[in-house]
């Protein structure tokens, strides 16, 4: 059973606007969370991550929000640019050392 | 920047050879990854590795081998590769006892059989 969801296989964003994309997961012990791009035919690159201690962290145009009760993350990308088109999965771990659960990913596309 | 390689990029072989898909990463990381990942699914973990000489299985079955003789290189076997095996092999390694942990991601091999 999937314990991290990524329930939009796709989201269009215009240049310039903000992307918001989704990321549910059912396990409450989950203490850290990641963001990755990926770009087809590559290994995913490290975007932001967020401690279950905050509740947002933000990187430049690279916002992460984390609501423990709803086990909902959201990263949002403003202002969202055509090189940011790729797909991005969200990923969690339990504790310092065990494993990382992945999304299957969301394929962004931002049109000039 | 992450200093993780992965060789071959692309692979083409026929059923039932044997292969092996290279990693190395130079950033000195005690723990190593091996991921499989198909188009529009998620990033299944197949083996990983705390150390030299420490290798385990991951949550998805796997028919390869991987070892660990040195800290910096983790190959990836497959004995007798099948057309079920062709998919995207993403090698990583992390910090594993941090608890702002990272995994840098090598460029991937796409293995096709044939």
């Amino acid at each position: 059973d999937q314990q991290v969801k990524q329930n939009s296989p796709s989201l269009s964003v215009q240049e310039g606007r903000i992307s918001i994309l989704n990321c549910d997961y059912t396990n409450s012990m989950f203490d850290y969370f990641l963001w990755y791009k990926k770009y087809p035919a590559e290994g995913p690159t490290f975007l932001i991550s967020i401690s279950s201690i905050k509740d947002k962290n933000e990187d430049g145009r690279f916002t992460v929000f984390l609501n423990k009760s709803a086990k909902h993350l959201s990263l949002h990308i403003v202002p969202s640019q055509p090189g940011d088109s790729a797909v991005y999965f969200c990923a969690a771990r339990k504790d310092t050392g065990n494993q990382f659960y992945f999304g299957t990913g969301t394929s962004l596309t931002v049109i000039p | 920047e992450a200093d993780i390689y992965q060789t071959p990029r692309y692979l083409v072989i026929g059923t039932g050879k044997k292969i092996t898909l290279e990693c190395s990463q130079t950033m000195g990381h005690d723990k190593m990854y091996w991921y499989q990942q198909d188009p529009g699914m998620e990033l299944h973990l197949i083996h990983y590795s705390y150390g030299v000489n420490s290798t385990e299985k991951g949550d998805l079955s796997s028919e390869s081998t991987v070892s660990r003789i040195r800290t910096e290189h983790f190959p990836l076997t497959l004995e007798s590769a099948r057309p079920s095996h062709t998919s995207q092999y993403l090698c990583a390694s992390s910090e594993y006892h941090l608890a702002s942990e990272k995994l840098f991601f090598g460029s991937g091999t796409q293995l096709s059989v044939l």
